[in-house]
């Protein structure tokens, strides 16, 4: 398995402000994901992350509004810029690990809730 | 692109009884992993059950089961002997033979189940 922290657990900001979330990983890891979960809804992939390169972002989400920084093979942190009340979700890191043979079993970090006013 | 399908918002089961959830997805691949994950209120995600689809056996993990229909493209859990500890929200996730790439979770959009006395 794969021990992960985040922090901050959670957060209450101010639109216009920006946040940065931080998530470690028990030992190295290749790829690193942030995941964002509004609230009842389902867990979006916002960018993977490899350690040494720029992050690789999905349709919707873009690095001046989701900056991603990979320093090392176990940490890596997104910054939620410019917030607004639109972006209260959880935000949830995770890590690929070998399970076995030829399957990458992905583990989750316990998630960031962030509320904006 | 693939997507996941969850069409029980909601789903209730007596403890010690047996409940099944629903999962459809669509995809072209022939090869991918499906996935069962528990969200309990904690936030942390937990990995239930994966099954490959090319394997025609279900996967079983103790109380858990599901029942992979590939034609119809449907996954679906299985719990048996249902306890308290098993309410939560759970999400069937979708992603793609590994490659030598990391590739995203994909997920439905989750069902909540409650566990009654």
């Amino acid at each position: 398995s794969a021990v992960i922290s985040q922090k901050p657990s959670r957060d209450i900001c101010q639109r216009g402000t920006s946040l940065t979330i931080q998530c470690q990983v028990d030992s190295q890891v290749t790829m690193m994901f942030w995941y964002r979960q509004q609230p009842g809804q389902s867990l979006t992939l916002i960018a993977t992350a490899n350690q040494g390169s720029e992050a690789t972002y999905e349709s919707g989400f873009v690095i001046d509004k989701f900056p991603i920084s990979r320093p090392n093979l176990t940490f890596s942190t997104l910054t939620v810029s410019n917030m607004s009340p639109e972006d209260s979700s959880i935000y949830l890191c995770s890590v690929e690990r070998t399970s076995g043979g030829f399957y990458n079993e992905q583990f989750f970090g316990p998630g960031t809730r962030l509320t904006v006013l | 692109a693939q997507t996941v399908t969850q069409s029980q918002p909601e789903m209730s089961v007596q403890e010690a009884e047996t409940v099944t959830l629903s999962c459809t997805y669509d995809t072209s691949e022939s090869d991918y992993y499906l996935f069962w994950y528990k969200q309990p209120p904690s936030r942390q995600m937990i990995l239930v059950i994966r099954q490959e689809a090319y394997k025609q056996q279900n996967a079983t993990e103790n109380r858990f089961s599901v029942n992979f229909q590939k034609a119809a493209k449907s996954f679906s859990l299985k719990i048996s002997d249902s306890q308290l500890g098993d309410a939560a929200m759970y999400f069937c996730a979708y992603k793609t033979i590994n490659t030598g790439t990391a590739s995203k979770l994909t997920f439905g959009t989750g069902t909540r189940l409650q566990v009654t006395l």
